[in-house]
């Protein structure tokens, strides 16, 4: 157990439509991180949040934006869902910007159909 | 494209045999981690390795970095049953401090 958190554990998505994930991470944990997991594939980096401020993203469209809460929790939101966003989506949590050490979420499996 | 792949992709070996696993990236690198990951769930940090060291321990893990060929190998010894997962290797470079991940080794140990 790493004590990171995600809900929900799956989620079924019509194409076009908007989804919400939600990530609770380690207390005193200040970064997260997001990535994207597809089937068979290594996860690839979304973004990462720094105290409340996107701290780098990686090659994903605006229509992937995310929040993160004082309270250790944060959001990955995703717009206009396409087919090819069914994926394993996986929040990891650290004590800072540095990727020394990352805490895992069980992640969400989300299908878009 | 993805910074790391992971040699071979899929590993099939007995109870109690050593397991091997490698890893190749393109860049130079700020250091490499290995991390586990158990039927498609949340991944487990294993091991850091940073570009200034060459080998590793702990437990039965050892890592070794080879930065003048770009390449890293875990090496799992005396497996059990419980190291069935998938491995994969991560890199840090650059100022920015994103993981680049390489697409895993599927290990399977066979009672």
């Amino acid at each position: 157990e790493t004590g990171v958190t995600q809900s929900p554990t799956h989620l079924i998505k019509t194409r076009g439509q908007q989804v919400t994930l939600r990530c609770s991470s380690q207390s005193g944990h200040n970064t997260v991180s997001w990535y994207q997991q597809a089937l068979g594939q290594g996860p690839q980096f979304i973004f990462q949040y720094y105290r409340e401020e996107e701290n780098g993203r990686g090659n994903f469209p605006p229509r992937f934006s995310g929040l993160q809460f004082p309270n250790y929790s944060s959001e990955l939101n995703v717009n206009a869902l396409e087919l090819d966003d069914s994926a394993l989506y996986l929040c990891a949590s650290s004590f800072d910007a540095r990727s020394y050490e990352q805490y895992f979420g069980p992640g969400t499996r989300l299908t878009v159909t | 494209s993805q910074q790391g792949e992971e040699d071979p992709q899929a590993l099939s070996i007995q109870e109690g045999e050593n397991a091997t696993m490698n890893c190749s990236y393109k860049t130079s690198i700020n250091n490499l981690q290995w991390y586990r990951q158990n039927s498609g769930r949340g991944l487990v940090h294993l091991i850091l390795i940073r570009s200034n060291e060459r080998e590793k321990h702990s437990g039965r893990l050892r890592v070794t970095l080879d930065t003048s060929k770009k390449s890293s190998s875990l090496l799992i010894t005396a497996s059990r049953a419980a190291d069935t997962a998938s491995y994969f290797c991560a890199t840090e470079f650059g100022s920015n401090y994103q993981l680049i991940w390489g697409a895993g080794t599927k290990l399977i140990i066979k009672p």
